[in-house]
């Protein structure tokens, strides 16, 4: 069975904290992400990275970096986090291929910063 | 920008009703791929259905069907003989660039679907 994790369901910050956000995939897949899910937004993506040490800039990387050391793990880090940051954070991973193909998610950490 | 458009922030119907989401995007592309992706409570999101824009044929998964209307732009997903476990949020994305082979989707707003017993 595929399995995407996240370090924490929920987590409070205080503002200019800095805050990691982990995820791990057990599924041996080449592409991960990350996505902040808001109120009538949809999801956004972040960041993704498509091999260790790899990684690309999504829609909205402002406050964000991302680090893949391993190719299982893929860590979102919130410089000095922001009232706006507060968000659910969802982690997604997926195989490399050219065709169709699906991503796989994980359970989401709602942040708070406060 | 590519854009999708979920239009009905909100959806409630009777169990065992058939119930229409509704999905439009704007791209210049002419191949790419569609998914509906469905959010069940404090639950992790999972692939409903997939679509190949390069097919004619609505795809089917067993209760879940789509309604593919590349010239218009369309994108809806019928739930058939809806179940109360098909409460949840349902998100339509799009597969509009890759790079390096990973892909950039872009969802659309969401909608909130409750299926009354």
């Amino acid at each position: 069975d595929v399995k995407v994790t996240q370090s924490s369901r929920y987590l409070v910050k205080r503002t200019g904290e800095k805050v990691f956000l982990e995820c791990v995939q057990d599924m041996d897949h080449e592409n991960m992400f990350w996505y902040r899910q808001d109120p009538g937004l949809g999801l956004r993506l972040i960041y993704f990275s498509y091999d260790v040490k790899m990684k690309e800039k999504g829609d909205i990387p402002e406050g964000y970096s991302v680090s893949r050391e391993k190719k299982e793990r893929f860590s979102l880090i919130l410089e000095s986090a922001s009232t706006n940051q507060t968000s659910m954070y969802l982690c997604a991973s997926s195989l490399l291929t050219s065709g169709s193909y699906e991503q796989y998610f994980g359970p989401g950490t709602r942040l708070t910063v406060t | 920008a590519q854009t999708v458009t979920q239009s009905q922030p909100e959806m409630s119907v009777q169990e065992a009703e058939t119930v229409t989401l509704s999905c439009t995007y704007d791209t210049s592309e002419n191949n790419y791929y569609l998914f509906w992706y469905k959010q069940p409570p404090s639950r992790q999101m999972i692939l409903v259905i997939r679509q190949e824009a390069y097919k004619q044929q609505n795809a089917t998964e067993n209760r879940f069907s789509v309604n593919f209307q590349k010239a218009a732009k369309s994108f809806s997903l019928k739930i058939s003989d809806s179940q109360l476990g098909d409460t949840a949020m349902y998100f339509c994305a799009f597969d509009f660039n890759r790079y390096q082979g990973a892909q950039k989707l872009v969802f659309g707003q969401g909608t909130r679907l409750t299926i009354n017993p």
